[in-house]
């Protein structure tokens, strides 16, 4: 799978947008760009995923560019409750040759929200 | 999405003992996965298990070390054998549900401290 490249950490003003990046520039045509968050202690949480076309979701939106070598998970309006490690994923396609389908994390980016 | 429960929640073992893992889903999933999370470190996946065929272990897994049970769609299980220390992390299952499409979800972790 494809690697990934996320800052290590972002701060953001409570009730802003929190913008963030990922890049992902060896993504191939068959594989998703996923989001997972990480609030301490608990288990991985699924955002949103897309393979490229924008996505948007209750929880998020998901700006992959035309070129798909880089993405952006914007959460509208931050609260407190979004501190957490935010782990951007490139996965292959079930289905798509082969059996790889796991997901891989990398070191993600700690986002804390300050009242 | 899909509903998964842990058992035991957190556990406090002793060297040169196993501890047995559970893993609950709420629905009938197609893959189950296992990672380990290190102290201060991301998700590491330990193995793919797939009913009614051996888990797949990820380099620097192996079954005598982490043996894996599967024996229906909705439950698995995970042994961390002959334990030491270094096996203190939180070890977390994951699922892929079959209507869910492509998307993975985790649970909520068992935290192991071995002495």
């Amino acid at each position: 799978d494809a690697k990934t490249t996320q800052p290590p950490s972002m701060d953001c003003a409570e009730g802003r947008a929190a913008n963030l990046p990922c890049n992902h520039s060896t993504i191939s045509g068959n594989e998703y760009v996923y989001w997972y968050r990480q609030i301490h202690s608990q288990g991985p949480q699924y955002i949103i995923h897309g393979l490229k076309n924008n996505e948007t979701n209750e929880m998020a939106s998901l700006i992959i560019t035309e070129d798909r070598k880089s993405s952006t998970l914007i959460l509208p309006h931050a609260t407190l409750r979004d501190t957490a490690v935010y782990y951007c994923i490139v996965r292959r396609i079930m289905g798509s040759g082969g059996s790889n389908y796991k997901l891989t994390f990398g070191k993600g980016t700690l986002l804390t929200v300050n009242p | 999405s899909a509903v998964i429960s842990q058992k035991p929640s957190r556990d406090i073992c002793q060297r040169g003992t196993s501890l047995t893992i559970q893993c609950q889903v709420d629905s009938q999933v197609t893959m189950m996965f296992w990672y380990r999370q290190q102290p201060g470190q991301s998700l590491t996946l330990i193995a793919t298990a797939n009913q009614g065929s051996e888990a797949t272990y990820e380099s620097g897994f192996v079954i005598d070390k982490f043996p894996i049970s599967r024996p229906n769609l909705t439950f698995s299980t995970l042994t961390v054998s002959n334990m030491s220390p270094e096996d203190s992390s939180i070890y977390l299952c994951s699922v892929a549900p079959r209507l869910a499409g492509e998307t993975q979800y985790f649970g909520p972790g068992t935290r192991l401290l071995v002495l």
